[in-house]
């Protein structure tokens, strides 16, 4: 998994609470992304930062809020507005060469399930 | 935006056989495609990419074709072995120098059959 941490691996919430996913990368990779996973919809993306204290919305941003204080770390959290949090969550980053197509390397994820 | 067409959705190949994804992206500005393999309940794993400026692109067993006038790619696996199962997913980008969106297919469950 190439130096991206997410915890925890496992994570259980309630209806109604707000939580938060950590994603850290020692890599010194400049932009990071959040992707939800559901079965047999591929990832799709939430929201994704180039760089420290900016970020964009993805596909599916709703109920869901995300920071980028340091270059390192990159948590989503997950509100209570989300109607269906329920699914394995994907942190990934690359390193901005300069190039097209820079590639992204991804964290173990965290699985979300809300009781 | 982009969309990205993936089939089959599952595969079950016998053990030393061929094994081919294909794929098919909407939008003629792509201009990157990774391939990435998911072995379960673990993170995705780049195993190989391919840009617009290339047509074919090999990696011991496993190779990608891409088509731009088709705007379709296809992920080649050859001599397959049981450490080939696994999901794996096709990717597009419109790559802008640091602004890269992949857009994901549904991914193919592959299947080798001892």
């Amino acid at each position: 998994d190439g130096g991206i941490t997410q915890s925890p691996k496992y994570l259980f919430r309630k209806e109604g609470q707000n939580v938060t996913l950590s994603c850290e990368q020692n890599l010194n990779h400049d932009a990071m992304y959040w992707y939800r996973q559901d079965p047999g919809q591929g990832l799709r993306l939430i929201y994704y930062s180039q760089i420290v204290n900016d970020f964009q919305k993805g596909d599916i941003a709703e109920g869901y809020s995300v920071s980028r204080e340091k270059k390192e770390s990159f948590p989503l959290t997950v509100t209570s507005a989300q109607k269906n949090p329920t699914a394995f969550y994907l942190c990934a980053s690359i390193k901005t060469s300069g190039r097209a197509g820079d590639t992204q390397y991804f964290g173990p994820g965290t699985r979300l399930t809300v009781l | 935006g982009e969309n990205v067409e993936q089939h089959p959705s599952t595969l079950s190949v016998q053990e030393g056989d061929s094994a081919v994804i294909k794929c098919t992206y909407s939008d003629s500005a792509s201009n990157y495609f990774p391939w990435y393999k998911q072995e379960l309940g673990k993170g995705p794993q780049l195993i190989i990419d391919i840009r617009s400026n290339v047509g074919e692109k090999k990696d011991q067993r496993i190779a990608v074709t891409l088509n731009k006038t088709a705007k379709h790619f296809s992920l080649h696996i050859t001599e397959t072995q049981p450490e080939d199962s696994a999901v794996y997913f096709c990717a597009a980008s419109i790559s802008n120098f640091g602004n890269e969106k992949l857009t994901f297919g549904t991914g193919t469950r592959l299947t080798i059959i001892p």
